[in-house]
């Protein structure tokens, strides 16, 4: 079974460019997690969802980000418009049951110049 | 607030020996579970162990095993013939079930080399 997919791997823009990041989760996984790894503050959750409705988007750092899961296989992450500060690692991750063990992605490591 | 402590920046292991990874927390719920990622040069997280902290006996996956306890919420992973590809970054990360948010919290890491 395919796990989290993620694309793309690596992403280099300027600043003030849209920024679009995507997830695919584990099919029949029903809760999907945004995280962030910085060097700077660690890995942090951004936002997740339970069955494609967002539940906690505390920790979206500022309007400039944004998150939609039309459907149970598909989410973005974006950025309008990024910033150099928004250069991290952006992992991905699904659980089946918003409580169960998370399953990352291998991550979108983005760098805006 | 919930907080995860890892206290070692870095270790070094030789290959086939056997290294303990440390980690504490700090919480006031009594219903939790208790997770080591694993970070290799990939940078894809890869799941090593969970605990549930009902669970009294201590788990284990192979090579890998934790001493879980509750009591002084410490949670230590050890590492048993250490090999090359043990090489990572590794992340105690913690979960409170049930809480009102499912928000995994994580420890600063411990980088972890093997030496041949």
């Amino acid at each position: 079974d395919a796990g989290v997919i993620q694309s793309p791997r690596h992403e280099v823009t300027e600043m003030g460019q849209e920024v679009t990041l995507r997830c695919k989760p584990i099919s029949g996984h029903n809760s999907l997690f945004w995280y962030r790894q910085t060097m700077m503050r660690g890995l942090e959750l951004l936002i997740y969802f339970n069955n494609n409705v967002p539940i906690d988007d505390s920790g979206m750092p500022e309007d400039r980000f944004s998150a939609k899961m039309p459907n149970a296989s598909f989410s973005t992450l974006k950025i309008q418009p990024s910033e150099p500060r928004d250069s991290a690692v952006y992992f991905c991750a699904s659980t089946l049951g918003s409580t169960d063990t998370q399953y990352f992605g291998p991550g979108t490591r983005l760098t805006v110049l | 607030a919930q907080t995860v402590t890892q206290s070692q920046p870095e270790m070094s292991v030789q290959e086939a020996e056997t290294v303990t990874l440390s980690c504490t927390y700090d919480t006031s719920e009594s219903d939790y579970y208790l997770f080591w990622y694993k970070q290799p040069p990939s940078r894809q997280m890869i799941l090593v162990i969970r605990q549930e902290a009902y669970k009294q006996q201590n788990a284990t996956e192979n090579r890998f095993s934790v001493n879980f306890q509750k009591a002084a919420k410490s949670f230590s992973l050890k590492i048993s013939d250490s090999q090359l590809g043990d090489a990572a970054m590794y992340f105690c990360a913690y979960f409170p079930y049930g809480g009102a948010t499912n928000k995994l919290i994580f420890g600063t890491g411990t980088l972890l080399a093997v030496q041949p």
